[in-house]
Formats: C-alpha cells, sequence, structure tokens
C-alpha cells in the first residue's frame, strides 16, 4: 500500500506554463515535504509545511490538513526546473517519513 | 559548510563482499535515516536512529545494519552483498520538532551501489 500518492508521474510543459504537481496521503502528519531530485541525484528540500501556505520564489506548496492534500504549484515554469518531484510526509506517532514515487517534470523552451 | 556528508559517491561490489557507507551531519540533528531509490519506486526507509544509541528498523532493513555511537555519525553496513541490493541509497537528517513539528529534512548526495 502506498501511504502517499502524486499525480502525475510524468508532466511535460512548454517553458512558460503554471503547472501543478498533487500528493494525497493516507497516514495523519506532522508535516510534508516536498523535494526535487535533479538528474545526477541529489535531493534538495524545497519545502516543510504543515498547514496553509508557502512561497519561494516561483514555487507555492499548499496544504489542506483536513482534506490530506498538498499541491506543489511551480508559476512561469523555466527548463531549469525539470527534475523529479517528490512528495514525503512525516508520519505520526512514530515520525517516519514516507515518500511518494516522484512527479518527472520536462520543461521544454 | 553544514550539511549531510555521505560517501562514497559510487560503489561496485562483488556478491558476498560487505561495506559501509558513511554519513555524517554537523547540525546536531536528532533524527538520521538510510533509505534506497529503486526505479519507479519511492524511496524506501531502511532503518532509522532518533538519537545517539537508539536505531530502529524501516521499512527494508533485511541484509543492512546500523549503529549510532555519535549523533554525528550514523553508518549503514552491508553484511554480505547481492544483487538484489543494487540501489541508489541516501542518508537525511533532521531536527525532532516533538508537538512543534519537523524541521527542514537535509539529504546526502547518494550513493550509486552496483553488486555484481
Amino acid at each position: 500500500k502506498n501511504e502517499v500518492e502524486q499525480s502525475p508521474q510524468n508532466l511535460t510543459a512548454q517553458e512558460g506554463e503554471f503547472i501543478t504537481i498533487n500528493c494525497s496521503y493516507s497516514v495523519g502528519i506532522s508535516a510534508l515535504h516536498w523535494l526535487q531530485q535533479h538528474p545526477g541525484g541529489g535531493i534538495v528540500s524545497l519545502f516543510m509545511l504543515s498547514s496553509g501556505k508557502k512561497k519561494h520564489g516561483r514555487l507555492i506548496a499548499t496544504i489542506n490538513i483536513q482534506e490530506k492534500h498538498s499541491s506543489l504549484h511551480i508559476t512561469a515554469s523555466h527548463p531549469r526546473d525539470s527534475a523529479v518531484y517528490i512528495c514525503a510526509v512525516i508520519g505520526l506517532p512514530g515520525g517516519q517519513f514516507y515518500f511518494g514515487t516522484g512527479t518527472s517534470l520536462t520543461v521544454i523552451p | 559548510n553544514a550539511g549531510v556528508t555521505q560517501t562514497p559517491k559510487f560503489q561496485v561490489l562483488k556478491t558476498g563482499q560487505s561495506m559501509t557507507l558513511q554519513c555524517a551531519q554537523d547540525m546536531n540533528h536528532e533524527y538520521m535515516s538510510w533509505y534506497r531509490q529503486d526505479p519507479g519506486m519511492g524511496l524506501r526507509l531502511i532503518h532509522y536512529s532518533v538519537g545517539a544509541g537508539i536505531t530502529d528498523q524501516g521499512e527494508v532493513p533485511n541484509g543492512y545494519n546500523v549503529s549510532r555511537s555519535t549523533t554525528e555519525d550514523f553508518p549503514l553496513r552491508l553484511l554480505s552483498a547481492a544483487p538484489s541490493q543494487t540501489s541508489v541509497y541516501f542518508c537525511a537528517s533532521s531536527l525532532l520538532g516533538g508537538r512543534i513539528g519537523y524541521t527542514e529534512a537535509f539529504f546526502g548526495q547518494g550513493t550509486r551501489l552496483t553488486v555484481v
């Protein structure tokens, strides 16, 4: 069973498009992370949020705790945004991470 | 520089060999963990630790051993490598926040391990 489901699995966009990646989870959580993994493998944490909305540059992350759903939005997408985006939740009570399988984003110039 | 240092970046082992993947962090994080990443699957937890002297199994612990003698270090040992352990391995750390919740997670650069 997957505690975290992401959609879509793959996404191709034209440069400049508005992009949304969705994450649904089935466990109680204390926080949710959005991670970015570039080709070459390194993983970077983009956001950690437990309620509401956070914005960093062109990236916006929202979470609805009642609906157990989060979205990652990228405004004015750029080829350098091409990466795999991973949703991860910190489950209660144990504090373990549960990961989605990732969304592979390709932004075409 | 603060962060998670994971070594080596690449490794090829023969079946039956043993090795240790190193992970160190200098942020005084209580929570450290090891994951493996396989094609088409999310990261899967191998072992984790909530502090020095405390370790526990994750989702896929078989064939791996860990110890946490200090806050900074959390090595992962492959006892007798098997081809099924060919994967990319990530170490991660974060603060434990209790009721406040967890802070940002920091990941190592990954180790691409091939067992032949």
